[in-house]
């Protein structure tokens, strides 16, 4: 298995501009999440979703949207950059019916926008 | 609003040494998470405790979730230059079902030889 990718690595964006930031797993894992991480601010969570076809919000969703067509692909949109999402993009995702609630993280995606 | 508040932010010790990372909260949980993260990665999980009081050993890391599950703590025994790291705890609030997980702002480790 792969676990959880995420594209690009690295991106610069000028503000204004839109992308989606990939993120896709295959274990088959019913929930998965985006948070963003910011200097000395910890992870915070964007949105979320429980699986296909339902998405929820966060603690800091504005500016982003989220859909989720399938089990396996929950991709991040920035409809219009703004500098202050300059951060390093966290997807995850996690079993359900487990107990434990263990997050599994992609390796991040380190986003500028100028 | 800080739900998760971890202490100290920054730790610097030398090889050998023995430390504590605390993670305080004023509200309850039904389970604590415990991750490591190293420069450039995702963070990955070490620990989950759910029950009042229980505690963890995983080698020379010690862990432990405060009786009534509003804190917990790390204490690691001979630290050594592999632990550096970023340390974060995260919780789910009580009752809630798999959805929000919040993280405390990390503890950053950094272990001399």
């Amino acid at each position: 298995n792969a676990g959880v990718t995420q594209t690009p690595k690295f991106q610069v964006l000028k503000t204004g501009q839109s992308m989606t930031l990939q993120c896709a797993q295959d274990m088959n894992h019913e929930y998965m999440s985006w948070y963003r991480q910011d200097p000395g601010m910890g992870l915070r969570l964007i949105h979320y979703s429980v699986g296909a076809g339902i998405t929820d919000q966060g603690e800091v969703p504005n500016g982003y949207n989220v859909s989720r067509s399938t089990t396996e692909d929950f991709p991040l949109r920035l409809l219009s950059a703004a500098p202050s999402q300059t951060s390093v993009y966290f997807c995850a995702s996690t079993p359900t019916g487990t107990g434990t609630g263990e997050r599994y993280f992609g390796p991040g995606t380190r986003l500028t926008v100028t | 609003t800080q739900l998760l508040k971890q202490s100290p932010q920054f730790l610097s010790i030398q090889e050998g040494e023995n430390l504590t990372v605390y993670c305080n909260s004023s509200s309850v949980f039904s389970s604590l998470q415990w991750y490591r993260q190293e420069p450039g990665e995702g963070p990955v999980l070490l620990v989950t405790v759910v029950t009042g009081g229980e505690v963890k050993k995983l080698k020379r890391l010690t862990f432990q979730f405060g009786d009534a599950r509003k804190d917990s703590s790390l204490h690691i025994t001979a630290a050594q230059p592999g632990d550096t790291g970023l340390y974060l705890c995260a919780a789910e609030s009580r009752g809630s079902t798999l959805g929000r997980l919040y993280f405390g702002r990390g503890t950053q480790l950094t272990v001399w030889p």
